[in-house]
């Protein structure tokens, strides 16, 4: 089946770093990703959506200059956390889908600690 | 607009208790609905999902079906084990909205020996 990997799954970084996650489509091209952030025992929230080849998406409330959103490729996405700080703590997950009518395959997170 | 509300938790059952999750939707087109699975640590799988009213989705135990007149897409199992505690979320996606998904809260199940 579809496959989603993120990357590093964990991260303890310092206020003022940034920090680099990856999501990568494993057997599968992903024209869009997703990237959600999820806060302790709450649901996922919407943070951008990433299109190949193309600038992001972002919703409403999301520092576009604060989470850089990457689509290199049709198997990569990447979002950077810059200037870390501490409420930025969270875990990120992101999800892509093969085609547009098929269920969302999610990575399995990466829990962000910033100190 | 879309939007999915789903039974407020936690739950916690005995071991081969009956579980029923309740999810209603709302919808402006034809979503395709779907059961999510979160282990603790992990993102979240693809459980079940019905692309269209009448379907029933059905894995490792667990069954919802499409509901259009109550718009609703309940999950249940008959006989819950231990290994099936977890976060369970709702969703929905509609095509009309290019494809956005749209998740409930999410409803924590522990299932105690």
């Amino acid at each position: 089946g579809a496959v989603v990997s993120q990357h590093p799954s964990w991260v303890i970084c310092k206020s003022g770093t940034s920090v680099k996650i990856e999501c990568r489509s494993l057997d599968f091209q992903a024209t869009t990703m997703f990237w959600y952030r999820q806060f302790p025992k709450q649901s996922l929230m919407l943070m951008a959506t990433s299109n190949e080849g193309s600038k992001a998406t972002y919703e409403q409330g999301v520092e576009k200059d604060k989470f850089l959103i990457n689509h290199a490729s049709l198997t990569l996405s990447t979002l950077t956390v810059t200037s870390a700080h501490p409420e930025d703590s969270s875990f990120y997950i992101c999800s892509a889908a093969r085609l547009n009518w098929e269920p969302l395959h999610f990575g399995n997170g990466t829990r962000l600690t910033v100190t | 607009g879309n939007s999915v509300t789903q039974m407020e938790g936690p739950v916690t059952l005995s071991e081969e208790a009956f579980l029923t999750i309740n999810c209603t939707y709302t919808a402006t087109g034809y979503p395709s609905l779907f059961w999510y699975v979160q282990y603790p640590g992990e993102g979240l799988q693809l459980l079940l999902k019905a692309t269209k009213a009448d379907d029933k989705g059905s894995n490792k135990g667990f069954e919802a079906t499409y509901r259009k007149e109550t718009t609703s897409f309940h999950l249940e199992k008959g006989s819950v084990q231990v290994s099936d505690s977890a976060v369970y979320f709702c969703a929905l996606s509609d095509q009309g909205t290019g494809n956005q998904f749209y998740f409930g809260t999410g409803t924590s199940l522990t299932v105690i020996p």
